[in-house]
Parts: structure tokens; sequence; C-alpha cells
């Protein structure tokens, strides 16, 4: 069974703060991406990555950046967070790079104050 | 890019009754469209999907149907459980870019026993 585990299911930061959130996946999956989930805009994607040190910008990359140093692991970084960042952010991973089933994790729940 | 439209954004039926969600998405060369059931508080998870070499797919109480033509797809649900309750995503994805998706932006289904 493939497991996609966020480390932190809620976080709270200030403004300004830099913020760490981590996806671990187990089934060694090439591909990961990041997931922004907001109520009536759907999921939509922050960044992917199909390799160990690649990384590529999805629809929203302003204001976050990624890391992908481990296969099995994919960071997201905002840098320097502000109000607007408060969302669901979801991690998942796939086997194939075309039309794969996307495993998520459970969610990471941030709110910037 | 992709645009994909689902409608209703929310949706009530009778225990038992059938439910439809449709999308519909703008890029003709979008190719395969997966359709992703999220309980309350829990993640994202596939439920069934489609190719566009085919018309309709069934798995038990669900299907889905798809015209290319029309550029449009959507979600059947026959006898609806309790358990049917959910946020319902579709997605549309194309060859060339990989496993990058397009979400619609959810339907809330409730189903009244």
């Amino acid at each position: 069974d493939v497991k996609v585990t966020q480390s932190s299911r809620y976080l709270v930061k200030r403004t300004g703060e830099k913020v760490f959130l981590e996806c671990v996946q187990d089934m060694d999956h090439e591909n990961m991406f990041w997931y922004r989930q907001d109520p009536g805009l759907g999921l939509r994607l922050i960044y992917f990555s199909y390799d160990v040190k690649m990384k590529e910008k999805g629809d929203i990359p302003e204001g976050y950046s990624v890391s992908r140093e481990k296969k099995e692991r994919f960071s997201l970084i905002l840098e320097s967070a502000s109000t607007n960042q408060t969302s669901m952010y979801l991690c998942a991973s796939s086997l194939y790079q075309i039309g794969g089933e996307l495993f998520f994790g459970e969610g990471s729940r941030l709110t910037v104050l | 890019g992709e645009n994909v439209e689902q409608h209703p954004s929310t949706l009530s039926v009778q225990e038992g009754d059938s439910a439809v969600i449709k999308c519909t998405y703008s890029d003709s060369a979008s190719n395969y469209f997966p359709w992703y059931k999220q309980e309350l508080g829990k993640r994202p998870q596939l439920i069934i999907d489609i190719r566009s070499n085919v018309g309709e797919k069934k798995d038990q109480r669900i299907a889905v149907t798809l015209n290319k033509t029309a550029k449009h797809f959507s979600l059947h649900i026959t006898e609806t459980q309790p358990e049917d309750s959910a946020v319902y995503f579709c997605a549309a994805s194309k060859v060339d870019t990989g496993n990058q998706f397009y979400f619609g932006t959810g339907t809330s289904l409730t189903v009244i026993p």
C-alpha cells in the first residue's frame, strides 16, 4: 500500500517566517507534486518533480520553492510566508510519468498570521 | 494551458437516487481523465478514470462517460449511499505534459438518508 506522509498536519506561522513542508513517499515513485487546495478553487499545482534534483513550475509557483535531494522526499519551501498563503497543501506522488494515479498525502493545513 | 470546469459545485440527492457531475475541458489534446473522491478530512483518492480511446467505463455503481467532440466528461453514481457523501474532483491530463493534471474546482455531494 502506497504511503505518502506529510510531516505536519497543522502549522501556524507568522508573516515573514520561512516555512518548510516535508513530504515522503515509500513506493519508489519517480514523480512528486505539491498542490494547494482552496475552497472553490480546487487543486492547483505549485511545483512538481520527475527526478531527483529536478523541478518544474506548476500553475502557481510564485512565493514558493522546492527541494528534491532524495527520490523519496520532496519539500515545499515558503521563503517568506504571507497571509495569502494560508491554505491546505497536498503532496502527491505517482509511478508513471504519463496518466498514472496520484497518491496523495493527508495534507498540511498552514495558517499564516 | 488547460482549463477544466466542473458543475455543480454542490449537489444533494436522496439515498438511492443517482448523481451526475459534469466537467468540460479546453485542450483537445488532453487524453486522460481521472476522478478523485475526497471524504471530509481525508486525502483525495482515485475512484475511476478514463482514457480518450474509450467513451465509457463502469465500476460497480460508478461510471464515467467521455465525449471528445464536445470536450466533456461526466461521473455517474447510481443507487447513492450516505458513504458516497464527499467532494469529487475531475481532472484532465495530456501526454506531452507528463503527469501534470488540471483539476476542476470540486463538487460537494451530500447523500441524504
